[in-house]
């Protein structure tokens, strides 16, 4: 079966604009995470969706970072007035009901020049 | 603030011998355990996770959690170069709260 999807697969933007990325989890997974991984480093959890609600945000980094989910599947993680810092592959991943495994998708390389 | 150690390598290890990666966790009452594989420029990939103290096996992979020393291993044996990649070793500190905490990974060479 279709694994997570993300688009786009790189977005190149300029300081201070707003950016979209686009997560599509696996068919029937209930929950729904994104992560951001700079280079060298792990991925580093930014909110958790459990159907519709966001169920932790608490590695957010600040307010200009916003996700939704408002059907329980696709999400949109949103960036306003984006910083050279936000340059990173930001990641989802998607896991089954009552399950902890988490399958990751390709991610979105955003460069924020 | 609570972390996941890995060293970072190059571990390096000729073809058919068996890898070991290593990862030190700082709560006690940490829940579940990961290990990913990491190609370079692609996602993470599971490859085993691991609840209960003790050995647990996949093909050629071995996991080994010992929450007492609060560390947890991953073993590849007859490593194949294919193999060669980065490893991470992921941590879920709370079950209800499902967010994983990473560290930056092991990256692994095997010489052919």
């Amino acid at each position: 079966g279709a694994g997570v999807s993300q688009t786009p697969s790189n977005k190149v933007t300029e300081k201070g604009k707003y950016v979209e990325l686009r997560c599509d989890p696996i068919s029937g997974h209930t929950a729904l995470y994104w992560y951001r991984q700079s280079l060298g480093q792990g991925p580093e959890f930014l909110i958790y969706f459990q159907g519709t609600g966001a169920a932790d945000d608490s590695g957010l980094p600040n307010d200009r970072f916003f996700a939704v989910r408002p059907e329980g599947s696709v999400s949109t993680l949103k960036i306003q007035r984006t910083e050279r810092g936000d340059s990173a592959v930001y990641l989802c991943a998607s896991s089954s009901p009552g399950l902890q495994t988490q399958y990751f998708g390709p991610g979105t390389r955003l460069l924020v020049l | 603030q609570k972390e996941v150690e890995q060293n970072s390598g190059p571990l390096s290890v000729p073809e058919g011998a068996i890898a070991s990666l290593n990862c030190t966790y700082s709560d006690r009452g940490s829940q579940s355990f990961f290990w990913y594989r990491q190609y370079s420029g692609k996602s993470p990939e599971l490859i085993m996770f691991i609840y209960s103290n003790g050995d647990k096996e996949d093909g050629r992979f071995t996991a080994q959690l010992n929450k007492a020393s609060q560390y947890v291993s991953l073993l590849i044996r007859d490593s194949q170069p294919s193999d060669s990649a980065t490893y991470l070793c992921a941590v879920n500190w709370d079950t209800g709260r499902r967010a994983l905490t990473f560290g930056s990974g092991t990256r692994l060479q095997v010489q052919p």
